[in-house]
Protein backbone atom coordinates (compact mmCIF):
# COMPACT_ATOMS: atom_id res chain seq x y z
CA UNK A 1 0.00 0.00 0.00
CA UNK A 2 1.09 3.50 -0.03
CA UNK A 3 2.81 5.26 2.36
CA UNK A 4 3.60 8.52 3.89
CA UNK A 5 6.41 9.38 5.87
CA UNK A 6 7.09 11.69 8.19
CA UNK A 7 10.34 13.54 10.10
CA UNK A 8 11.38 14.13 12.61
CA UNK A 9 8.93 11.11 14.45
CA UNK A 10 9.99 13.46 17.74
CA UNK A 11 11.55 16.93 18.19
CA UNK A 12 11.77 18.89 21.24
CA UNK A 13 12.65 22.48 20.95
CA UNK A 14 12.85 25.46 23.12
CA UNK A 15 9.90 28.16 23.54
CA UNK A 16 11.11 31.04 20.93
CA UNK A 17 12.41 28.74 18.18
CA UNK A 18 11.30 27.44 14.83
CA UNK A 19 10.53 23.25 14.21
CA UNK A 20 10.63 22.34 10.78
CA UNK A 21 8.47 18.86 10.06
CA UNK A 22 8.56 16.74 6.88
CA UNK A 23 5.61 14.57 5.14
CA UNK A 24 6.70 12.63 2.33
CA UNK A 25 4.32 10.29 -0.23
CA UNK A 26 7.37 7.76 -0.68
CA UNK A 27 5.30 5.76 -3.84
CA UNK A 28 2.86 8.02 -5.02
CA UNK A 29 2.58 11.47 -6.16
CA UNK A 30 -0.11 13.71 -3.91
CA UNK A 31 -1.11 17.28 -5.00
CA UNK A 32 -2.62 17.60 -2.10
CA UNK A 33 -1.90 16.66 1.54
CA UNK A 34 -3.30 17.63 5.28
CA UNK A 35 -1.80 18.21 8.23
CA UNK A 36 -3.67 17.75 11.81
CA UNK A 37 -3.04 18.26 14.98
CA UNK A 38 -4.08 16.05 17.98
CA UNK A 39 -3.75 16.39 21.32
CA UNK A 40 -4.00 13.67 24.33
CA UNK A 41 -7.11 11.65 24.28
CA UNK A 42 -8.85 13.71 21.56
CA UNK A 43 -9.39 13.40 17.87
CA UNK A 44 -7.58 14.82 14.62
CA UNK A 45 -8.45 18.19 13.82
CA UNK A 46 -7.52 19.71 10.33
CA UNK A 47 -5.15 22.44 10.59
CA UNK A 48 -4.73 23.06 6.96
CA UNK A 49 -4.90 21.51 3.08
CA UNK A 50 -1.10 22.02 1.70
CA UNK A 51 -1.64 22.04 -2.54
CA UNK A 52 1.36 21.17 -4.24
CA UNK A 53 2.14 24.85 -6.37
CA UNK A 54 -0.29 27.09 -4.72
CA UNK A 55 -0.47 28.65 -1.55
CA UNK A 56 -2.06 26.70 1.45
CA UNK A 57 -5.82 26.91 2.63
CA UNK A 58 -6.57 26.67 6.49
CA UNK A 59 -9.50 25.91 8.75
CA UNK A 60 -10.79 28.58 10.88
CA UNK A 61 -8.65 29.48 14.06
CA UNK A 62 -5.58 28.43 12.18
CA UNK A 63 -2.40 31.03 12.14
CA UNK A 64 -1.25 30.93 9.04
CA UNK A 65 1.40 32.76 10.16
CA UNK A 66 2.90 30.55 12.83
CA UNK A 67 2.03 27.40 11.13
CA UNK A 68 3.83 27.48 7.84
CA UNK A 69 2.85 24.91 5.06
CA UNK A 70 5.31 24.61 1.82
CA UNK A 71 4.39 22.48 -0.75
CA UNK A 72 7.60 22.39 -3.18
CA UNK A 73 6.77 18.92 -4.70
CA UNK A 74 4.18 16.49 -5.65
CA UNK A 75 5.80 14.11 -2.69
CA UNK A 76 6.90 16.86 -0.12
CA UNK A 77 4.97 19.05 1.80
CA UNK A 78 6.62 20.73 5.34
CA UNK A 79 4.86 22.51 8.09
CA UNK A 80 7.16 24.65 9.96
CA UNK A 81 5.94 26.38 13.76
CA UNK A 82 7.52 29.07 13.79
CA UNK A 83 8.19 31.06 17.58
CA UNK A 84 7.02 27.66 19.29
CA UNK A 85 5.52 27.82 22.62
CA UNK A 86 4.35 25.34 25.17
CA UNK A 87 0.98 25.23 23.80
CA UNK A 88 1.93 24.20 20.55
CA UNK A 89 3.62 20.80 21.70
CA UNK A 90 1.14 18.19 20.38
CA UNK A 91 0.96 15.44 17.88
CA UNK A 92 0.95 16.60 14.67
CA UNK A 93 -0.27 13.91 11.83
CA UNK A 94 0.12 14.63 7.85
CA UNK A 95 -2.34 12.33 5.30
CA UNK A 96 -1.71 12.38 1.53
CA UNK A 97 -5.13 10.82 -0.57
CA UNK A 98 -4.75 8.53 -3.73
CA UNK A 99 -6.81 9.41 -6.54
CA UNK A 100 -6.40 13.32 -7.13
CA UNK A 101 -8.98 15.69 -6.60
CA UNK A 102 -11.93 12.49 -6.15
CA UNK A 103 -12.37 11.64 -2.71
CA UNK A 104 -10.56 9.13 -1.21
CA UNK A 105 -9.02 7.64 1.64
CA UNK A 106 -6.15 8.79 2.87
CA UNK A 107 -2.92 7.71 4.06
CA UNK A 108 -1.32 9.03 7.31
CA UNK A 109 2.01 9.26 8.11
CA UNK A 110 3.03 7.87 11.63
CA UNK A 111 2.84 11.66 13.23
CA UNK A 112 5.74 13.90 14.88
CA UNK A 113 5.48 14.46 18.63
CA UNK A 114 6.49 18.30 19.28
CA UNK A 115 7.53 19.27 22.58
CA UNK A 116 8.19 23.10 23.30
CA UNK A 117 10.14 23.96 26.97
CA UNK B 1 -21.01 21.62 8.06
CA UNK B 2 -20.80 17.70 8.58
CA UNK B 3 -19.94 16.06 12.02
CA UNK B 4 -19.15 12.58 13.47
CA UNK B 5 -20.40 11.31 17.08
CA UNK B 6 -18.37 8.56 18.67
CA UNK B 7 -20.32 8.21 22.06
CA UNK B 8 -18.30 5.46 23.00
CA UNK B 9 -14.94 7.21 24.90
CA UNK B 10 -13.56 3.66 26.22
CA UNK B 11 -15.00 0.04 25.77
CA UNK B 12 -13.36 -2.77 27.29
CA UNK B 13 -14.24 -6.09 25.94
CA UNK B 14 -12.71 -9.67 26.80
CA UNK B 15 -10.87 -11.49 23.98
CA UNK B 16 -13.12 -13.74 21.93
CA UNK B 17 -16.00 -11.61 22.67
CA UNK B 18 -18.04 -9.54 19.64
CA UNK B 19 -17.97 -5.81 19.56
CA UNK B 20 -19.30 -2.73 18.20
CA UNK B 21 -18.36 0.39 18.20
CA UNK B 22 -20.74 3.10 17.15
CA UNK B 23 -20.30 5.96 14.88
CA UNK B 24 -23.11 8.73 14.30
CA UNK B 25 -22.86 11.31 11.57
CA UNK B 26 -24.38 14.11 10.78
CA UNK B 27 -24.67 15.45 6.97
CA UNK B 28 -27.53 16.04 4.61
CA UNK B 29 -26.48 13.92 1.60
CA UNK B 30 -24.68 10.50 1.89
CA UNK B 31 -21.45 11.13 2.84
CA UNK B 32 -17.94 9.11 2.42
CA UNK B 33 -17.66 6.62 5.22
CA UNK B 34 -14.19 5.87 6.76
CA UNK B 35 -13.09 3.76 10.11
CA UNK B 36 -9.61 4.17 10.92
CA UNK B 37 -7.32 2.36 13.46
CA UNK B 38 -4.49 4.16 15.35
CA UNK B 39 -1.88 2.05 16.96
CA UNK B 40 0.69 3.83 19.96
CA UNK B 41 3.38 4.78 17.81
CA UNK B 42 1.78 4.25 14.87
CA UNK B 43 -0.03 6.01 11.91
CA UNK B 44 -3.57 5.63 11.32
CA UNK B 45 -4.74 2.64 9.25
CA UNK B 46 -7.83 2.29 7.11
CA UNK B 47 -9.42 -0.39 8.23
CA UNK B 48 -12.74 0.26 5.48
CA UNK B 49 -14.43 2.55 3.74
CA UNK B 50 -17.93 3.59 2.53
CA UNK B 51 -18.79 5.53 -0.72
CA UNK B 52 -21.97 4.18 -2.38
CA UNK B 53 -23.56 0.64 -2.54
CA UNK B 54 -23.75 -2.78 -0.58
CA UNK B 55 -24.47 -0.83 2.86
CA UNK B 56 -22.23 -3.61 4.52
CA UNK B 57 -18.83 -3.32 3.94
CA UNK B 58 -15.84 -5.94 5.14
CA UNK B 59 -12.78 -4.57 5.88
CA UNK B 60 -8.97 -5.40 6.58
CA UNK B 61 -8.74 -7.82 10.18
CA UNK B 62 -11.89 -8.95 9.98
CA UNK B 63 -13.78 -5.88 10.75
CA UNK B 64 -17.30 -5.05 8.75
CA UNK B 65 -19.43 -2.02 8.88
CA UNK B 66 -22.93 -1.29 8.39
CA UNK B 67 -24.06 1.77 6.82
CA UNK B 68 -27.69 2.98 8.03
CA UNK B 69 -28.99 5.73 6.23
CA UNK B 70 -32.16 5.64 8.49
CA UNK B 71 -30.34 6.03 11.77
CA UNK B 72 -27.16 7.73 10.14
CA UNK B 73 -25.00 5.21 11.46
CA UNK B 74 -21.71 3.48 10.30
CA UNK B 75 -20.78 1.08 13.22
CA UNK B 76 -18.16 -0.73 13.54
CA UNK B 77 -18.07 -4.34 14.19
CA UNK B 78 -15.94 -7.73 14.76
CA UNK B 79 -17.44 -11.00 15.91
CA UNK B 80 -14.20 -11.89 18.08
CA UNK B 81 -11.54 -9.60 18.89
CA UNK B 82 -8.51 -9.92 19.84
CA UNK B 83 -5.80 -8.50 22.03
CA UNK B 84 -3.99 -7.05 19.34
CA UNK B 85 -6.98 -5.60 18.15
CA UNK B 86 -6.74 -2.78 21.39
CA UNK B 87 -6.27 0.63 20.18
CA UNK B 88 -8.11 3.57 18.99
CA UNK B 89 -10.88 3.75 16.09
CA UNK B 90 -11.54 6.79 14.88
CA UNK B 91 -14.66 7.06 12.82
CA UNK B 92 -14.59 10.35 9.90
CA UNK B 93 -16.60 11.67 7.37
CA UNK B 94 -15.84 12.70 4.08
CA UNK B 95 -18.00 14.87 1.95
CA UNK B 96 -18.48 13.88 -1.71
CA UNK B 97 -16.06 15.42 -4.43
CA UNK B 98 -13.80 16.94 -2.17
CA UNK B 99 -10.72 15.33 -0.11
CA UNK B 100 -10.99 17.15 3.32
CA UNK B 101 -13.01 14.17 6.14
CA UNK B 102 -14.18 15.47 9.92
CA UNK B 103 -12.93 12.44 12.33
CA UNK B 104 -14.99 11.96 15.36
CA UNK B 105 -13.49 11.69 19.20
CA UNK B 106 -12.41 8.40 18.44
CA UNK B 107 -13.57 5.09 21.11
CA UNK B 108 -10.33 3.67 23.18
CA UNK B 109 -10.59 -0.07 22.82
CA UNK B 110 -9.30 -2.28 26.02
CA UNK B 111 -8.73 -6.02 25.56
CA UNK B 112 -8.31 -7.88 28.54
CA UNK B 113 -7.43 -11.77 28.11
Amino acid sequence: GAVVSQHPSRVICKSGTSVKIECRSLDFQATTMFWYRQFPKQSLMLMATSNEGSKATYEQGVEKDKFLINHASLTLSTLTVTSAHPEDSSFYICSAPLGGSRINEQYFGPGTRLTVT
Amino acid sequence: AQSVTQPDIHITVSEGASLELRCNYSYGATPYLFWYVQSPGQGLQLLLKYFSGDTLVQGIKGFEAEFKRSQSSFNLRKPSVHWSDAAEYFCAVGVGGYQKVTFGTGTKLQVIP
